[in-house]
């Protein structure tokens, strides 16, 4: 069974600038979860898919970030304009369903580094 | 508003010896309890599912147990390796479908 795939695996941007990451998850997971974990600390949730619509989006900084999942299957994070404090490995995750049991698996992540 | 620490942040310890690493959160309304491993520059493994209902999980050398009226989790390794170097999270679900995780503790095995 295929991983979770993320792309790119490093990324390098000026504050001010945009970036886009791209998450595949698992064949037949319903649920799809994008983390940011700086440094240092816990990964934080930022969005919870629930196929194509959205469970959870209260940690996600909407003035400059946002995500999609269309169709359901894969998933775009983009940040527009980035600031230096965004820098941090974004992970993405996913999982069969909401369910009582839902065991995440996750992507090897994605680092951004704002300079 | 549920929040999940982890003691100690570091720990370093000889190849062989058994460990116990610490997970609490303040609130005892949660859906389950996962133990994760990362390895630097990657992603989360899964190491141990605890169900709101179970006590522990076994795993290998890994048995993680769970008190919800307390509020702790442990993570017991036994037989400790160099391979198990990496950093151990622990990440509760809510009542409210949320997923919190602890900041980990990074665990050193010296051969």
């Amino acid at each position: 069974e295929a991983g979770v795939a993320q792309s790119p695996r490093y990324k390098i941007i000026e504050k001010r600038q945009s970036v886009a990451f791209w998450c595949n998850p698992i064949s037949g997971h319903a649920t799809l979860y994008w983390y940011q974990q700086i440094l240092g600390q816990g990964p934080k949730l930022l969005i919870q898919f629930q196929n194509n619509g959205v469970v959870d989006d209260s940690q996600l900084p909407k003035d400059r970030f946002s995500a999609e999942r269309l169709k359901g299957v894969d998933s775009t994070l983009k940040i527009q304009p980035a600031k230096l404090e965004d820098s941090a490995v974004y992970l993405c995750a996913s999982s069969l369903d909401l369910g009582e049991i839902p065991e995440q698996y996750f992507g090897p992540g994605t680092r951004l580094t704002v300079t | 508003k549920q929040e999940v620490t982890q003691i100690p942040a570091a720990l370093s310890v000889p190849e062989g010896e058994n460990l116990v690493l610490n997970c609490s959160f303040t609130d005892s309304a949660i859906y389950n309890l996962q133990w994760f491993r990362q390895d630097p520059g990657k992603g989360l493994t899964s190491l141990l599912l605890i169900q709101s209902s179970q006590r522990e999980q076994t795993s290998g050398r890994l048995n993680a147990s769970l008190d919800k009226s307390s509020g702790r989790s442990t993570l017991y390794i036994a037989a400790s390796q160099p391979g198990d170097s990496a950093t151990y999270l622990c990440a509760v679900k809510t009542s409210y479908d949320k997923v919190i995780f602890g900041p980990g503790t990074s665990l050193s095995v010296i051969p």
